[in-house]
């Protein structure tokens, strides 16, 4: 069964920690995308890759950074923790870009409480 | 821009009843329309999609027709299940080269026995 694995299901992170969430996909799609799921906001774009060493910001991209120095893992990272960080975050992958949409494939998602 | 927009919730039904999650969209040129489910405790599943206007998407006894007239792409179910608990998002991808999701806010759906 194909899927996307994010490393940590819940996280506690201090103010001021530098913060990796990890996501791996195993289909070998070409895009991947770390949301951000809040209460009556919904999903929200943080930043996406559409390939190996290629980034692009979201919609919210303040405060995060990204790393994909392999095609299958794609890293979210959050360079100095804020409480308002806090949130469930959400990676998904797929294929080609310009293919048809329909094939997102999300992880189970991380939690991260910044206390 | 691009935008969506799902009516709030909670929405609570009886078992068996009849579901209607409204959604309309904004968006420019000619976008492909979707439902996603997330159920508790996992991450979201593509529940059904539309890619141009009178499609009807159904899966799993779910429906949506792409309106396009009315910019609504709202999600039916004829009787619906305990199961079928879960938070719902309508999205909408802008098509072109890239395929970013724009997703609504979500409608948390509660059926009761």
């Amino acid at each position: 069964d194909v899927k996307v694995t994010q490393s940590s299901r819940y996280l506690v992170k201090r103010t001021g920690e530098k913060v990796f969430l990890e996501c791996v996909q195993d289909m070998d799609h070409e895009n991947m995308f770390w949301y951000r799921q809040d209460p009556g906001l919904g999903l929200r774009l943080i930043y996406f890759s559409y390939d190996v060493k290629m980034k692009e910001k979201g919609d919210i991209p303040e405060g995060y950074s990204v790393s994909r120095e392999k095609k299958e893992r794609f890293s979210l990272i959050l360079e100095s923790a804020s409480t308002n960080q806090t949130s469930m975050y959400l990676c998904a992958s797929s294929p080609t870009r310009g293919q048809p949409l329909f094939l997102y494939t999300f992880g189970s998602g991380t939690r991260l409480t910044v206390v | 821009g691009n935008s969506v927009t799902q009516m709030e919730g909670p929405v609570t039904l009886s078992e068996e009843a009849f579901l209607t999650i409204n959604c309309t969209y904004t968006a420019t040129g000619y976008p492909s329309l979707f439902w996603y489910v997330q159920y508790p405790g996992e991450g979201l599943q593509l529940l059904l999609k539309a890619t141009k206007a009178d499609d009807k998407g159904s899966n799993k006894g779910f429906e949506a027709t792409y309106r396009k007239e009315t910019t609504s792409f709202h999600l039916e179910k004829g009787s619906v299940q305990v199961s079928d608990s879960a938070v719902y998002f309508c999205a909408l991808s802008p098509g072109g080269a890239t395929n970013k999701l724009i997703f609504g806010t979500g409608t948390l759906l509660a059926v009761q026995p």
